[in-house]
């Protein structure tokens, strides 16, 4: 299978732990994309990465939380001191701009955290 | 900055029955548009988008449709079958400028979650 991945699948956490994410690209993508989407909505931006620079990150992105994508391959998203409010479903995308064509996200499976 | 509109919330048809879908949107320098669909407990799969250079564009039994003046976009899919249900996003993404190059984040709708009924 060579679309984006994300792990863990599911994550069930007390408030005020740290949860981290994982999300592995299309291997040939060089941009990546955090979103986040609760319950009814569709999905929000977090933040963005061009290799391995963290280019925007979303007002929604709170202290609490830090991203990286340290070799700009795979990418890690942290969530300290967990609230009730974080819970929800984080989607990870990536795409590849080639001159001429349009810079189409594909999404991951996303993990879907609750906070207890 | 963006801000996209997406109406019915929800949609109910017969099989073999066409559905539309609707999205406005607010900045005018938006200029791709896609379209996804999302089933439970899986991500948003790309189903088919347009550019704003194009009016119109087809594949199979989906459509969509660009009126730029309106700043509105519509999702049209025919002949539908059960397989279609699912909860459908439109999306509309502005170019932004940072560390030298350009890239586009998303604006999603609220969705709609569409039904076909056997």
């Amino acid at each position: 299978d060579t679309g984006v991945s994300q792990d863990p699948r599911h994550k069930i956490t007390k408030r005020g732990q740290n949860v981290t994410f994982r999300c592995d690209p299309i291997s040939e993508h060089n941009r990546l994309y955090w979103y986040r989407q609760t319950l009814g909505q569709g999905p929000e931006f977090l933040t963005y990465f061009q290799n391995e620079a963290q280019l925007e990150k979303s007002r929604l992105l709170s202290d609490r939380f830090s991203a990286e994508r340290p070799k700009g391959s795979f990418s890690t998203l942290e969530i300290q001191r967990t609230e009730q409010g974080d819970s929800a479903m984080y989607l990870c995308a990536s795409s590849s701009f080639t001159s001429g064509r349009t810079d189409t996200q594909y999404f991951g499976p996303g993990t879907r955290l609750t906070v207890l | 900055g963006e801000n996209v509109e997406q109406h019915p919330s929800t949609l109910s048809v017969q099989e073999g029955d066409s559905a539309v879908i609707k999205c406005t949107y607010s900045d005018s320098a938006s200029n791709y548009f896609p379209w996804y669909k999302q089933e439970l407990g899986k991500g948003p799969q790309l189903i088919i988008d347009i550019r704003s250079n194009v009016g119109e564009k087809k594949d199979q039994r989906i459509a969509v449709t660009l009126n730029k003046t309106a700043k509105h976009f519509s999702l049209h899919i025919t002949e539908t079958q059960p397989e279609d249900s699912a909860v459908y996003f439109c999306a509309a993404r502005t170019n932004t400028n940072a560390g030298g190059t350009s890239y586009g984040k998303l604006t999603f709708g609220q969705g709609t979650i569409l039904t076909v009924h056997p």
